[in-house]
């Protein structure tokens, strides 16, 4: 059992660069987040999705893009690369049942020069 | 709108004894969940511990335990017995009722255990 599984783990990107980061599970979860870690901040929440087909904006959502066309799936597309964008990339899932454990991917440390 | 706030950046400990670490969140909201998770140097994202805000008995894990007061807004971590392995940031989470799943986590306490 994979769980969740995050690529890739290292990037070094140029400003102005696209690229997506690749997210799946393998839990059958109905519940995706994808969520980004910096010093002093703690994770806050870029982008989350309920099920396939339905995707919604957390709290720092510009700049990014993702969709969920299956239940396994759900990628986080940097559109242009900024310096801003420099950080930790969590993607995590979840049943919809209310107390229960997010389960997180390893991570993408992501670096824009 | 909830936030979560945790007010010690760094912590340390000796070895075998115990250490807590404190967690503030604000919401209006009656039902609700929070957990720690732990972070240790290999990145990965663990869950500790849990607690729902409706359950007045405090939570416990082996070593772990909290303290919730809800009235207060208050979920300290307290580790009894501390181990080396048990060294890493520690962050708190709130998660509310039909939001999906979302989480709402604290800046993180990195907790060193010393020998």
């Amino acid at each position: 059992n994979a769980g969740v599984t995050q690529t890739p783990k290292f990037q070094v990107l140029k400003t102005g660069q696209s690229m997506t980061l690749q997210c799946a599970q393998d839990m059958n979860h109905e519940y995706m987040s994808w969520y980004r870690q910096d010093p002093g901040m703690g994770l806050r929440l870029i982008h989350y999705s309920v099920g396939a087909g339905i995707t919604d904006q957390g709290e720092v959502p510009n700049g990014y893009n993702v969709s969920r066309s299956t239940t396994e799936d759900f990628p986080l597309r940097l559109l242009s690369a900024a310096p801003s964008q420099t950080s930790v990339y969590f993607c995590a899932s979840s049943y919809r049942g209310r107390n229960t454990e997010a389960f997180f991917g390893q991570g993408t440390r992501l670096t824009v020069v | 709108a909830q936030t979560v706030t945790q007010s010690q950046p760094e912590m340390s400990v000796q070895e075998a004894e115990t250490v807590t670490l404190s967690c503030t969140y604000d919401t209006s909201e009656s039902n609700y969940y929070l957990f720690w998770y732990k972070q240790p140097p290999s990145r990965q994202m663990i869950l500790v511990i849990r607690q729902e805000a409706y359950k007045q008995q405090n939570a416990t894990e082996n070593r772990f335990s909290v303290n919730f007061q809800k009235a207060a807004k208050s979920f300290s971590l307290k580790i009894s017995d501390s181990q080396l392995g048990d060294t890493a940031m520690y962050f708190c989470a709130f998660k509310g009722v039909d939001q999906g799943g979302k989480l709402i986590f604290g800046q993180g306490t990195e907790l060193s255990v010393k020998p």
